[in-house]
């Protein structure tokens, strides 16, 4: 098992562009949660999404926006980037439960 | 003031020590608390997860929770340089909720 899978791994864009992360789900989840994690900071909850639906959202505005496919894959894309969106965008996956929920390693992006 | 507060350190002790680290936070409607281990450019690892008050012991690793001052605390024991890390403590408020993390305290275990 590839366990929670993230790409790119690093990413440099400069401001004003757009981005789209991936995230492959471990084996067996069904639900996606994306985090973003300034440096020196603990993970911020970005949205998460279950059946394809966005179930819950952070406190992000609506430059971020997701996906989630039927193979439970899922894309987060970031319009308009700004120098303050540099951070590690962190995907985790579960089957349901806080417990079950593991970490992708993430993908680092830097706005220039 | 944030909801969730962790010292962020860093906190340096020799190996074998016993190590403690500790939240507090505002939000009286979380009932789920997590310790995560944060390695450097690695995604954050679940160590212990708590429905509720009380304690949790998992080998050298023991979870506390106190509801009722709005306190959790991390002990390890027998501390390993391998335990160095970011230590991150977590909460929500039901399941599958969104989670809200401390900001980490950085822990070095000196050999």
């Amino acid at each position: 098992d590839a366990g929670v899978t993230q790409s790119p791994t690093h990413l440099i864009k400069t401001r004003g562009q757009q981005v789209t992360l991936r995230c492959s789900p471990k084996s067996g989840h069904d639900t996606v949660s994306w985090y973003q994690q300034a440096l020196g900071q603990g993970p911020q909850f970005i949205f998460q999404y279950y059946e394809e639906e966005e179930r819950q959202r952070g406190n992000f505005p609506d430059r971020f926006s997701g996906h989630q496919f039927p193979n439970y894959s899922s894309e987060l894309n970031v319009n308009a980037l700004l120098l303050g969106d540099s951070a590690l965008y962190l995907c985790a996956s579960s089957s349901g439960t806080l417990e079950t929920q593991y970490f992708g390693p993430g993908t680092r992006l830097l706005v220039l | 003031q944030k909801e969730v507060e962790q010292d962020p350190g860093p906190l340096s002790v020799p190996e074998g020590a016993i190590v403690s680290l500790n939240c507090t936070y505002s939000n009286s409607a979380f009932q789920y608390f997590m310790w995560y281990r944060q390695y450097s450019r690695k995604g954050p690892e679940l160590l212990m997860y708590t429905y509720s008050s009380g304690n949790k012991e998992d080998g050298r690793f023991t979870a506390q929770v106190d509801k009722s001052s709005k306190y959790i605390s991390l002990f390890i024991r027998d501390s390993q340089p391998s335990d160095s890390a970011t230590y991150l403590c977590a909460m929500s408020a039901r399941q599958p909720s969104k989670i809200i993390f401390g900001s980490g305290t950085r822990l070095s275990i000196r050999p």
